[in-house]
């Protein structure tokens, strides 16, 4: 299993990134998948998941009504859009897969190595 | 969305058993049995320790064990050993369909 993270960056207050996670090593449409961030010397903090089908999706409040996550099966491929940017938002973002198949929301046995979103003007 | 609770640092001798305390409420621990345990060393991602309270995924030590009761959840590590040193999280799904971290316990191994 890989896990592989891309689009961070130094991005000013107010505006938009979108983050990528390519998948490999597993059915990538068998598995929920959420967004996990943490902030420089900070803990984890859960961002989002989305189902293994797209269909469904929640958002922690710190995130809810300016970040989306959506997912594309037939590219193995997991996004974070994040718009209004804020600079509490600055974190290492890591993509994670669910433990168990079709389970929606409980643990993560696989994480991407991150990418640090720096939100500053 | 409150974070769970964990002490912010424990340590022990090598050889010792420790036990990092996890401490939440009847909408999140005590309400799921989806607690889960993360090791991270430092500029690393989190590794999975335990998962659905007690439950190890493959290739983790019999050293490390979950446990719950009521509204907290426990780790521990019989028979500490100089590279378990890291930060440990726990987490648990809510009821409000999102997941909850703790603050992180530094484990120290003197």
């Amino acid at each position: 299993v890989q896990l592989l993270e891309s689009g961070g960056g130094l991005v000013q207050p107010g505006g938009s990134l979108r983050l990528s996670c390519a998948a490999s090593g597993f059915t990538f449409s068998n598995y929920a998948m959420s967004w996990v961030r943490q902030a420089p010397g900070k803990g984890l903090e859960w961002v989002a998941v989305i189902s293994n089908s797209g269909g469904t999706t929640y958002f922690a409040d710190s995130v809810k009504g300016r970040f989306t996550i959506s997912r594309d099966n037939s590219k193995n491929t997991l996004y974070l859009q994040m718009n209004s940017l804020r600079a509490d938002d600055t974190a290492v973002y890591y993509c994670a897969k669910s433990t168990g198949q079709y389970q929606l929301l409980s643990s993560f046995d696989y994480w991407g190595q991150g990418t640090l979103v720096t939100v500053s003007s | 969305q409150s974070a769970l609770t964990q002490p912010a640092s424990v340590s022990g001798s090598p050889g010792q058993s420790i036990t990092i305390s996890c401490s939440g409420t009847s909408d999140d621990v005590g309400s799921f049995n989806l607690v889960s345990w993360y090791q991270q060393f430092p500029g690393k991602a989190p590794k999975l320790m335990i998962y659905e309270v007690n439950k190890r995924p493959s290739g983790v030590s019999n050293r490390f064990a979950g446990s719950k009761s009521d509204t907290t959840a426990s780790l521990t590590i019989s028979g500490v050993q100089p590279e378990d040193e890291a930060v440990y999280y726990c987490s648990s799904y809510t009821g409000s369909t999102t997941l909850v971290f703790g603050g992180g316990t530094k484990l120290t191994v003197l």
